[in-house]
């Protein structure tokens, strides 16, 4: 089947605009999770969803960053504001349950590569 | 000081030799231990999955997770080329939010 799929793959903006990132999980996953990877660094956690709330998110480093999973599936990740430190590669997971079994396993699309000028 | 290290290598190896990896975590709490694999503009993808101390062996891979010392350990035994990655460990108290280290470049000579 179809696996975690991001868009745009990159996206080129000036600083002080707004953009959305959008991730399509795999079908039939409750849990999704965002992640951010800086150049030569690991994926760093912003936000998790458990359905259509959101479960965990202490890694949004400030409000200028939101998201939203209105339907439980397809989730958006929203930049105000954005700032030349907010480049990097937004990583999209999905889990089949999020629930922590450990055998849950987050399957990782291919990311969107966001770069503000 | 960050909750996982790991060295961002590059490792360089000739094709068939044995590729040790290596993390150290300070959160006592981390239960779930993973390794992923990421190749060149792709999203990483689990290799390896242990849960507590032990071992755990599949195909050419082997996990090792040492509580104790809060050190954990991939192995990959024949190497090959296209096991050309970077090689993150990641892990997690409840298995849903992971920590990641930094990676380390894995080159696989032919």
């Amino acid at each position: 089947g179809a696996g975690v799929s991001q868009t745009p793959s990159n996206k080129v903006t000036e600083k002080g605009k707004y953009v959305e990132l959008r991730c399509d999980p795999i079908s039939g996953h409750t849990a999704l999770y965002w992640y951010r990877q800086s150049l030569g660094q690991g994926p760093e956690f912003l936000i998790y969803f458990q359905g259509t709330g959101a479960a965990d998110d202490s890694g949004l480093p400030n409000d200028r960053f939101f998201a939203v999973r209105p339907e439980g599936s397809v989730s958006t990740l929203k930049i105000q504001r954005t700032e030349r430190g907010d480049s990097a590669v937004y990583l999209c997971a999905s889990s089949l349950s999020g629930r922590g079994a450990g055998t849950d396993t987050q399957y990782f699309g291919p990311g969107t590569r966001l770069t503000v000028l | 000081q960050k909750e996982v290290e790991q060295d961002p290598g590059p490792l360089s190896v000739p094709e068939g030799a044995i590729v040790s990896l290596n993390c150290t975590y300070s959160n006592s709490a981390f239960q779930y231990f993973m390794w992923y694999r990421q190749y060149s503009r792709k999203g990483p993808e689990l290799l390896m999955y242990t849960y507590s101390s032990g071992n755990k062996e599949d195909g050419r891979f082997t996990a090792q997770v040492d509580k104790s010392s809060k050190y954990i350990s991939l192995f990959i035994r024949d190497s090959q080329p296209s096991d050309s990655a970077t090689y993150l460990c990641a892990m997690s108290k409840y298995g849903n939010k992971l920590v990641f280290g930094a990676g380390t470049i894995l080159r696989v000579k032919s």
